[in-house]
């Protein structure tokens, strides 16, 4: 199984702080990469998909990059509402894994 | 607008049974393929299974090979997930999700997501 390290595993930024996570898959999965948040008590969300796309409807202050084994996820400027647990997955092959999550507090 | 409705969560004992349910609307739900993916109490999200829009593929996790049965009527708009020989470890928040590309024969990204349903395997 493809091994997806995510880091680091909580944060705690101000409003308005750019804040950026990180996850390296244990081998090469080219750009099927997605990134989901998920607040307390909810369902996760599709927020970026393979690597750099931004799902329709997700604010622009939020976006991926990367390629290969090392991807980035960045909130340009943090908000109140962005509160919440992200998660990487892998789909290049099965199973679909996920990072361990990175909790996103505000200071 | 796309709904995915979970159903059929609740308290099991180990090695009991449990049938989840999972009811779509908003879109071509045969076009499709979904997936099961669960979440423990205070965990990460983990993958369980997938099928494709016509059934002919099926995955699943090491963790539920075995024990875990997905299937899908598509006449009912509905996917089902029959878990037999209940564990502890399996207790979790239960989460249907639609893959984001139709006609796709692996998982794709998980588009869309139900509420959720609880499963809580104890004794």
């Amino acid at each position: 199984d493809i091994q997806m390290t995510q880091s680091p595993s909580s944060l705690s930024a101000s409003v308005g702080d750019r804040v950026t996570i990180t996850c390296q898959a244990s081998q090469d999965i080219s750009n099927y990469l997605n990134w989901y948040q998920q607040k307390p008590g909810k369902a996760p969300k599709l927020l970026i998909y393979d690597a750099s796309n931004l799902e329709t409807g997700v604010p622009s202050r939020f976006s991926g990059s990367g390629s290969g084994t090392d991807f980035t996820f960045t909130i340009s400027s943090l908000q109140p509402e962005d509160i919440a647990t992200y998660y990487c997955q892998q789909y290049d092959n099965l199973p679909p894994g996920f990072g361990g999550g990175t909790k996103v507090e505000i200071k | 607008e796309v709904q995915l409705v979970e159903s059929g969560g609740g308290l099991v004992q180990p090695g009991g049974s449990l049938r989840l349910s999972c009811a779509a609307s908003g879109f071509t739900f045969s076009s499709y393929s979904m997936n099961w993916v669960r979440q423990a109490p205070g965990k990460g999200l983990e993958w369980v299974s997938y099928i494709s829009s016509s059934s002919s593929t099926i995955y699943y996790a090491d963790s539920v090979k075995g024990r875990f049965t997905i299937s899908r009527d598509n006449a009912k708009n509905s996917l089902y997930l029959q878990m037999n020989s209940l564990r502890d470890e399996d207790t979790a928040v239960y989460y249907c999700a639609r893959d984001y590309y139709d006609s796709s024969s692996l998982p794709t990204p998980f588009q869309h997501w139900g509420q959720g349903t609880l499963v809580i395997v104890s004794s």
